[in-house]
């Protein structure tokens, strides 16, 4: 078990570029979890799948967003069009779909968009 | 409303206690966790809790919570130079229990 991957750890663009994120979760983990975290304020809510579903999106997952989890695996999420208020840490998060199971985090991609 | 409150700044000396208060408003909150942060670096989990306990021991971390108050507190007995980090607070609901609401963190700065 090598815990959730993401890659990169940072990522710098111009602003109206678009960017991928990727995330490997903990294996034998059918929920993966993202979340955004801005300087000086705990993570955010962004959208999470049950294996290749996507159950949930949060309303600051704006059109310019999109995640996919094609085979239930590892996940994407993509920024089109970046703006300069899109910078933060991109956080990956997996975990059972057991109640009350909790989520193990990775490192996270700082994107700074200038 | 699913605001979680955490003070900003706990400045300990090694050796001493540390308390991480932490208070959250949504009633129907099924399990609330502790995520420690170092610079750079992302949430690594503590301890976590079910509602329907008081209390949770594991090794030097003691969490407290009372549930009439919406209180959830995290203790660090023997607070050491490498428990200096962000720690954050937050809280699950029994219909979206992966979609965390976090706190704004508490820095916790230990000295020598």
């Amino acid at each position: 078990d090598t815990g959730v991957s993401q890659d990169p750890r940072h990522k710098i663009t111009k602003r109206g570029q678009n960017v991928t994120f990727r995330c490997d979760p903990i294996s034998e983990h059918n929920r993966l979890y993202w979340y955004r975290q801005t300087l000086g304020q705990g993570p955010e809510f962004l959208t999470y799948f049950q294996n290749e579903a996507q159950l949930e999106k949060s309303r600051l997952l704006s059109d310019r967003f999109s995640a996919e989890r094609p085979k239930g695996s590892f996940s994407t999420l993509e920024i089109q069009r970046t703006e300069q208020g899109d910078s933060a840490m991109y956080l990956c998060a997996s975990s059972l779909a057991v109640l009350g199971e909790p989520l193990h985090f990775g490192n996270g991609t700082r994107l700074t968009v200038t | 409303g699913e605001d979680v409150e955490q003070s900003l700044f706990l400045s300990v000396r090694e050796g001493d206690s540390s308390v991480i208060n932490c208070t959250y408003t949504d009633s129907s909150s099924t399990y609330l966790y502790w995520y420690k942060q170092e610079p750079g670096a992302g949430l690594q989990l503590l301890t976590y809790i079910f509602s329907n306990m008081d209390m949770k021991q594991d090794q030097r971390l003691t969490v407290l919570l009372n549930k009439k108050d919406k209180h959830l507190s995290l203790r660090i007995a023997d607070t050491q130079t490498g428990d200096s980090a962000i720690y954050f607070c937050a809280e699950s609901i029994t219909d979206s229990w992966g979609k965390l609401q976090f706190g704004a963190g508490t820095q916790v700065v230990v000295t020598p």
